[in-house]
């Protein structure tokens, strides 16, 4: 049973445009939804995080929306760049030191 | 420099041996955490401990031990017990306050032929 689903799997978006993904979760204990960039061959890094009690938060060029009702959350990613193309994931996890679920992954492709 | 090192970074093994993947966090976290992935399978969760001397099983632990004896060190052994052994084997660790932020180290692949 997946618990976090992501959408697309891939993506391809002109330089200076916006990417979005999309997630939506099943179990609303979660309380703690990061985002994580990943390169080739390289581990997961952070990029933004929000808690079901703010509808958006963001961080630069990076946005992520909430909606609790729905049990969904996006990563909006402004002004795309060719430095942007990765794999983005989207998670969720309960309070405390407990394991993230993760989405499939989406692979973004920036191209000039 | 603080972070999480797992290593070796490209590891190949032949069927039926038994493997130990390292990894070692000099960030002061309670909680570590083993994922393997493959293409197009996000993260799997294959074990976790939230202290030492203790751990549970993830999502996918069947073939996989992991030992926490120390709170730095948190080494996965891949055994011949496990199927599909080959895969991108991710190591990540948590602070134990705040947003509990998941840090992840640079991986080891494994190759068994």
């Amino acid at each position: 049973q997946q618990q976090v689903k992501q959408s697309p799997q891939s993506l391809i978006v002109q330089k200076g445009g916006i990417s979005i993904i999309n997630c939506a979760y099943e179990n609303t204990a979660f309380d703690y939804f990061p985002w994580y960039q990943q390169f080739p061959g390289k581990g997961p890094a952070l990029l933004i995080a929000i808690r079901p009690d703010v509808s958006e938060k963001k961080e630069g060029r990076f946005t992520i929306s909430f909606n609790k009702s729905a049990k969904q959350f996006s990563l909006h990613i402004m002004d795309s760049q060719p430095g942007d193309s990765a794999t983005y994931f989207c998670a969720a996890s309960l309070s405390g030191n407990t394991p993230l679920v993760f989405g499939k992954g989406t692979r973004l492709s920036v191209i000039a | 420099d603080g972070g999480i090192t797992q290593s070796p970074k490209y590891l190949f093994r032949k069927e039926g041996q038994n493997v130990t993947l390292s990894c070692e966090q000099n960030l002061n976290h309670d909680a570590m955490y083993w994922y393997r992935q493959d293409p197009g399978q996000g993260l799997r969760l294959i074990y976790y401990s939230q202290i030492v001397n203790d751990f549970q099983k993830g999502d996918i632990a069947e073939g996989y031990s992991v030992s926490r004896e120390k709170k730095e060190s948190f080494p996965l052994t891949v055994t011949s017990a496990q199927k599909n052994p080959t895969a991108f084997y991710l190591c990540a660790s948590t602070t134990g306050a705040g947003d509990y932020e998941q840090y992840f180290g640079p991986g080891t692949r494994l190759t068994v032929t």
